[in-house]
């Protein structure tokens, strides 16, 4: 088990530029979650993907925001036209499908500077 | 809505003191409650969950909590803190809905002295 990995770590951007973010799940894991944590603040859910299907997008904070699992493996979050207000760091979490409630494994997040 | 709110955030402790983190949540049926705790730069690392059952959990690196229903509370303790708890905490209530959601509340630094 290799735990929840995302890349890249760290991505700094200039405002107007697109970015894209890589989430990969445990192997196994059947649902997928974004969060968006900002500075003094607890993580925030954004979006999640049970296989491939995106089965909640209504928080995604705009229609900037958009998340993909094609393949209901690793999952990706793209920012377009970015705005110094989405600097933020952005988690990944996974789950096993199963019970009504499993535990999240998070992963160590990308941190997004957009200046 | 659940909402959770964590009251304090800032505690300092003594390495070797006993602490406790307090957890207050608002959620209309029988909540799901974790704790998760964040070092600096890094993702979250799950310190205990409650489901149901035992209302005392016990987790990793000592932690505990006790979920309290009359309270709305699910405060997380450990008996003697080292200096390597010092970290961001954070509690978090589930959703019971078609799928798992997580609401977090706005976390509790804890700074260990010597």
């Amino acid at each position: 088990d290799t735990g929840v990995s995302q890349n890249p770590r760290h991505k700094i951007t200039k405002r107007g530029q697109n970015v894209t973010f890589r989430c990969d799940p445990i192997s196994e894991h059947n649902r997928l979650y974004w969060y968006r944590q900002t500075l003094g603040q607890g993580p925030e859910f954004l979006t999640y993907f049970q296989n491939e299907a995106q089965l909640e997008k209504s928080r995604l904070l705009s229609d900037r925001f958009s998340a993909e699992r094609p393949k209901g493996s690793f999952s990706t979050l793209e920012i377009q036209r970015t705005e110094q207000g989405d600097s933020a760091m952005y988690l990944c979490a996974s789950s096993p499908i199963g019970a009504v409630q499993e535990t999240q494994y998070f992963g160590p997040g990308t941190r997004l500077l957009v200046l | 809505a659940q909402s959770v709110t964590q009251p304090d955030i800032h505690i300092t402790v003594s390495e070797g003191a006993s602490l406790e983190l307090r957890c207050n949540y608002s959620y209309g049926a029988t909540p799901y409650l974790f704790w998760y705790v964040q070092s600096p730069g890094q993702g979250l690392q799950l310190l205990l969950k409650y489901f149901s059952g035992d209302t005392l959990v016990q987790g990793i690196k000592g932690f505990e909590a006790e979920f309290k229903r009359s309270q709305s509370s699910f405060n997380l303790r450990k008996p003697s803190v080292h200096w390597s708890d010092a970290a961001e905490y954070f509690c978090a209530v589930g959703a019971q809905s078609g799928y798992s959601t997580l609401t977090f509340g706005k976390g509790t630094m804890l700074l260990v002295s010597p």
